[in-house]
């Protein structure tokens, strides 16, 4: 069965930081990892994914996670944090040997940004 | 831009009653999809549908639940016999295809079961 940790549930930056947001997952075989944001009162959004390649991926609004494989873990960063980041963030995975899509999600992370 | 949406937005309802949960998909998915979130928990797969039939369903996905598609456009999530605990966000996600295809969130729909 597959899980996920994020570390972290919540985290605080000044604005202009570094923002990083752990993501560790245990399966049996490297699965697709995904980040989803969730603004309030807003459904969870796509971040960016990882499904085969290049192992740092890039997504919206300056995001990016890099998949290690040796340590399991697809954490999340931007360089410089900006108010309107402030949300909550899902890491999620799910397991390529199925058709469907069904994710595993992590905890969450709420990501509060101080001006 | 295409989005699922999700009616209601919240509902109140006494234990032991039956709640319908709404999402209109977008419009070219193919594959549907019911998540839940209980305050302060995970996100949850509850089932997947694809073709008119539960494609993958987790252990929450009992006989309390059903889903269905009536026409082309809705996908419903039926509660039968609610109690405390299904008290929750609930989303409904769709994708064009299955494997590492995006999913779509809805805003959710909350459950309060009272």
């Amino acid at each position: 069965a597959q899980s996920v940790t994020q570390l972290g549930s919540h985290v605080s930056v000044s604005e202009g930081a570094l923002v990083l947001l752990r993501c560790n997952y245990s399966s049996s075989v490297p699965p697709y990892l995904f980040w989803y944001v969730q603004y309030p009162n807003q459904g969870l959004q796509l971040l960016l994914k990882y499904t085969t390649g290049a192992t740092l991926v890039k997504g919206i609004n300056g995001f990016e996670a890099e998949f290690k494989k040796s340590e399991t873990s697809f954490h999340l960063t931007k360089p410089s944090a900006h108010m309107s980041d402030a949300a909550e963030y899902f890491c999620a995975v799910s397991d390529r040997r199925n058709a469907g899509n069904m994710l595993t999600f992590g905890g969450g992370t709420r990501l509060m940004v101080k001006p | 831009e295409p989005e699922v949406t999700q009616t209601p937005s919240h509902q109140v309802t006494q234990m032991g009653q039956e709640v319908i949960l709404r999402c209109v998909p977008i419009s070219n998915h193919l594959y549907f999809y019911w998540y839940r979130q209980i305050l302060g928990q995970k996100v949850e797969f509850l089932v997947s549908f694809y073709n008119n039939e539960i494609s993958e369903k987790s252990e929450i996905f009992d006989d309390q639940f059903s889903v269905e598609r009536p026409d082309g456009s809705n996908f419903t999530l039926k509660i039968r016999s609610t109690k405390l605990e299904d008290s929750a966000m609930y989303f409904c996600a769709s994708s064009v295809e299955g494997g590492a295809n995006v999913l779509t969130f809805g805003a959710g729909s909350r459950l309060t079961v009272l």
